[in-house]
């Protein structure tokens, strides 16, 4: 079990708007620690989306957002599109076991 | 441009040793932190090491402490990870990543290379 919780799988038609939670704990999200998301499309690398819980960076549309509160943080995606359609993860800093940590992941489907 | 190259993944026996590298240019290398991220075959992210850019600390998730060694070459704008005593489970496509800003966030990210350990 990842120490960073999302659900497994998300879905939305095009234009609806859907979000990915990321749970973590005191030692990680809830100590302060920035959350991070990567999306990543089938065959390839993943790409940072967004940094430093709700920074985006040069290029992703800001369709994309992303918020932290407590021991959570979430990934936000509005007016959805078909090349949305990807993997996504969260990741963070524990500070109990002082290493970087990526949650289980969670696939969005465009229907 | 920023651009990774990863290379030296290739099928292995278990109990083998193998280096990967990672070629880094279009961005002074000697500046960042770097680190290394496998992906078993359709599963997830997973972060195993991280050196700083001076090359002086190193960080190891706890499935690879031991076996695993990471390191760089300034001059030559090269991280690498040495893997000893492979076992299966260390099958997975590995993925060299730069650290944007020491925050733990990778903006740039190598296509990865792919590590079969198989007998």
């Amino acid at each position: 079990q990842s120490v960073l919780t999302q659900p497994p799988s998300v879905s939305g038609a095009p234009g609806q708007r859907v979000t990915i939670s990321c749970t973590g704990s005191s030692s990680n999200i809830g100590a302060g620690h920035d959350v991070h998301w990567y999306q990543q499309r089938p065959g390839t690398a993943p790409k940072l989306v967004i940094y430093g819980n709700s920074n985006r960076p040069s290029g992703v549309p800001d369709r994309f957002s992303g918020s932290k509160s407590g021991t959570s943080a979430s990934l936000a995606i509005t007016g959805l599109q078909a090349e949305d359609e990807a993997d996504y993860y969260c990741q963070s800093y524990d500070r109990r076991l002082s290493v970087s940590f990526f949650g289980g992941g969670t696939k969005l489907t465009v229907l | 441009e920023v651009q990774l190259v990863e290379s030296g993944g290739g099928l292995v026996q278990p109990g083998d040793s193998l280096r990967l590298s990672c070629a880094a240019s279009g961005f002074i290398f000697s500046r960042y932190e770097m680190n290394w991220v496998r992906q078993p075959p359709g599963k997830g992210l997973e972060w195993i090491s991280y050196i700083s850019s001076s090359g002086n600390t190193m960080y190891y998730a706890d499935s690879v402490k031991g076996r695993f060694t990471i390191s760089r070459d300034n001059a030559k704008n090269s991280v690498y990870l040495q893997i000893n005593s492979l076992r299966a489970e260390d099958t997975a496509v590995y993925y060299c990543a730069r650290d944007q800003g020491g925050n733990w966030d990778f903006d740039s990210w190598g296509q990865g290379t792919l590590l079969t350990v198989s007998s």
